[in-house]
């Protein structure tokens, strides 16, 4: 099975508010994590990413959170917009050190932005 | 700043055809990935590359499928005579470096295939 996947499939949200979207992963080796966008018929877009060494990690309007304990990561959206209406999905390296680095993706959440 | 140019972008054939996807991976690039994506899924990990060298093919299924990544040119993903369940959308991604240092990868929009 998959060592990734996320728990809700559909996320809807008013615009303006702020939305969480949570990940599960099931390899405690995984060491790199990423959270990507995917707009209808496009490729999937990067967003943020963070090491397994941190906890949290801010950019813009965007907030990534790890627990380890849990192995539970999280993407909050702060002031959605209509533009942030998308598939997102968390993706995992779970190879340090170089070398191959394919990623391993979750299923996906498709975020709604309500008007 | 061109960013990773996949083609073409949707391409159609029928059963027992052969498919080519194209990727040029951004200027400065030399590390190409290939993924699947099925409708409603994620993407699946198939091949990472460097030039000349594959890295690692162990999404890629052992029949019909080869990828290359010349010296010279693009990226290359053939399937040999496909077949329905063939019928997705293929990304290419490129990386600077494909070591912890800077490994985020950039995404091509992608190539449909639909195989009839």
């Amino acid at each position: 099975g998959e060592s990734v996947g996320l728990h809700l499939p559909t996320l809807s949200v008013q615009e303006g508010d702020n939305s969480i979207i949570n990940c599960a992963y099931s390899n405690s080796a995984s060491d790199y994590f990423i959270w990507y966008k995917q707009e209808s018929g496009k490729g999937p877009q990067f967003i943020i990413d963070i090491r397994s060494n941190m906890d949290k990690r801010q950019g813009q309007r965007v907030t990534v959170l790890l627990n380890k304990t849990v192995k539970h990561l999280s993407l909050q959206i702060a002031a959605t917009q209509p533009g942030d209406s998308a598939v997102y999905f968390c993706a995992e390296n779970i190879k340090s050190g170089g070398g191959a680095d394919g990623l391993t993706f979750g299923k996906g959440t498709h975020l709604i932005i309500q008007p | 700043n061109a960013g990773v140019m996949q083609n073409p972008r949707h391409l159609v054939r029928r059963r027992g055809q052969e498919a080519r996807l194209r990727c040029s991976p951004m200027k400065g690039h030399s590390h190409v990935y290939w993924y699947r994506q099925l409708p409603e899924e994620g993407l699946k990990f198939m091949v990472y590359l460097q030039k000349e060298n594959i890295i690692d093919e162990s999404g890629m299924p052992k029949e019909r499928f080869s990828a290359e990544f010349p010296k010279e040119g693009p990226s290359i993903l053939r399937i040999q005579q496909v077949v329905r369940g063939d019928s997705a959308a293929y990304f290419c991604a490129s990386s600077q470096t494909g070591g912890l240092a800077v490994n985020e990868q950039f995404f091509g929009p992608g190539t449909r295939l639909t195989v009839l």
